[in-house]
């Protein structure tokens, strides 16, 4: 089963807006990372999160961590059309000397232009 | 373009048939590993390489399954007896992991496999 749920599954804003997307999880993390995957396509790692940190800035993303309420959110500020994509969040999971991600089920952004 | 390449990008087979996908990790990552995502879903891990040892299993990756990293570089996965819940795009993402590495996994353009 699938560690995060996202929420909203999808949005559709105009270009310009903002877009807010909010990641929940179940268990204790190291950290959290959000992805973004074009359509029929692989996934590109946006962002990375700490267990430790409470916000995080990329260029015109910004995302928060609430490790008392185990939930994440992901801002696009100034959305473009090409932020079209489903974006996922996705917690660390360790296996011996690695990890795997769980993947929640995606929010779908259409930015409308 | 992450530089880790999947190929068939697409496969369309019948149920009941083999299929095989190969994927090509970025050539100095020691880690390979497998994702699978059902339409609509985030992508499930199936299992991951170290060099050639493969490590972990997803109970996902069913007795009809296996993957193979022979020489510790390309890996294939294959699907035996292919069933329509077999349906899905297969995902493959490389990582290293050594003094001061990230291990960010990167991942591959994916295999999309339709069973009819």
């Amino acid at each position: 089963s699938q560690q995060g749920e996202e929420d909203p599954q999808a949005l559709s804003i105009q270009e310009g807006e903002n877009a807010t997307m909010n990641c929940s999880y179940k268990t204790s993390i190291n950290n959290l990372q959000w992805y973004r995957q074009n359509s029929g396509r692989g996934l590109v790692h946006l962002i990375l999160i700490r267990s430790n940190e409470r916000e995080k800035h990329s260029g015109r993303l910004r995302v928060t961590l609430d490790t008392s309420k185990k939930s994440s959110s992901l801002l696009i500020t100034a959305s473009r059309a090409a932020d079209t994509a489903s974006y996922f969040c996705a917690t660390v999971v360790r296996m011996d000397s690695s990890y795997k991600l769980i993947f929640g089920s995606g929010t779908r952004l259409l930015v409308r232009p | 373009d992450t530089g880790v390449s999947q190929d068939p990008r697409h496969k369309i087979t019948k149920r009941g048939q083999n299929v095989t996908f190969r994927c090509d990790p970025i050539s100095e990552h020691n880690r390979l590993y497998w994702y699978r995502q059902t339409l609509g879903q985030g992508p499930e891990f199936l299992t991951y390489f170290q060099n050639e040892a493969q490590l972990e299993k997803s109970r996902l990756l069913s007795d009809r399954f296996s993957a193979e990293r022979p020489k510790g570089s390309f890996s294939t996965l294959e699907i035996q007896r292919t069933e329509q819940g077999d349906s899905a795009m297969y995902l493959c993402a490389s990582s290293l992991i050594g003094q001061g590495k990230k291990d960010e996994q990167f991942f591959g353009p994916g295999t999309r496999l339709t069973v009819l």
